[in-house]
């Protein structure tokens, strides 16, 4: 079983549409970062938790919000979603020190 | 601005032989160094990294070399083979910032 689960793997959906995607992991880790790569260009921070009360912004996380609802679940919603939001979207995981390992990633498309 | 750069969008080399993925960067207060490397469908693994108070590690098959003054490093691979065709991104980090900054990434083609 893969240490860090992505759900769904891929979506389509539509202009306006409220989205969550979903991440959950089992190594432990008690930080956890929402990411999204576009064609092109290297992975973009959305969010980070360090903990389940710590939520920060990354570059880029207008139009998007999340919820840490427990250490090994953190999940990421477009509430009203828009075509440029189209694009691949990393949840990763890390402890303190080490590199962060990654889920294996939702393909979102906005139509 | 980008603030790490991967100038190189492919890269092939054959089987057996050096493969030297190279990135750059521009801001002088990353301390840290990741290299990750990632196949289709699958999100990135991590490969090696460095700090910056050294110039070189190794790791197997796997060297990474730093040179602060050039804000250049290198990934080495040798000698390279099938399993390692895939993309490679660099990544810089500031302990201060928390954030990994990300390169676009280098396609590396092994031939057989």
């Amino acid at each position: 079983d893969a240490d860090v689960t992505q759900t769904p793997r891929n979506r389509i959906t539509k202009t306006g549409k409220r989205i969550m995607l979903e991440c959950s992991q089992t190594k432990g880790h008690d930080r956890m970062y929402w990411y999204r790569q576009d064609p092109g260009l290297g992975l973009q921070l959305i969010y980070y938790s360090f903990d389940v009360k710590d939520i920060n912004k990354g570059e880029i996380s207008d139009g998007y919000s999340v919820s840490r609802q427990a250490q090994a679940k953190f999940s990421l919603s477009l509430e009203s979603a828009i075509p440029n939001q189209t694009a691949l979207y990393f949840c990763a995981t890390s402890d303190q020190v080490g590199p962060q390992h990654f889920g294996d990633g939702t393909r979102l498309s906005i139509l | 601005d980008q603030q790490v750069k991967q100038n190189s969008p492919s890269l092939s080399v054959q089987e057996g032989r050096i493969s030297i993925l190279n990135c750059d960067y521009t801001n002088s207060m990353f301390d840290y160094f990741l290299w990750y490397k990632k196949y289709p469908a699958e999100g990135p693994t991590f490969l090696i990294s460095i700090s910056s108070i050294k110039d070189k590690n190794e790791d197997g098959r796997f060297t990474v070399f730093l040179n602060k003054s050039a804000k250049h490093l290198s990934l080495h691979i040798v000698p390279s083979q099938p399993g390692d065709s895939a993309v490679y991104f660099c990544a810089a980090l500031m302990d201060s910032n928390y954030q990994l900054i990300w390169g676009a990434g280098t396609k590396l083609i092994i031939k057989p």
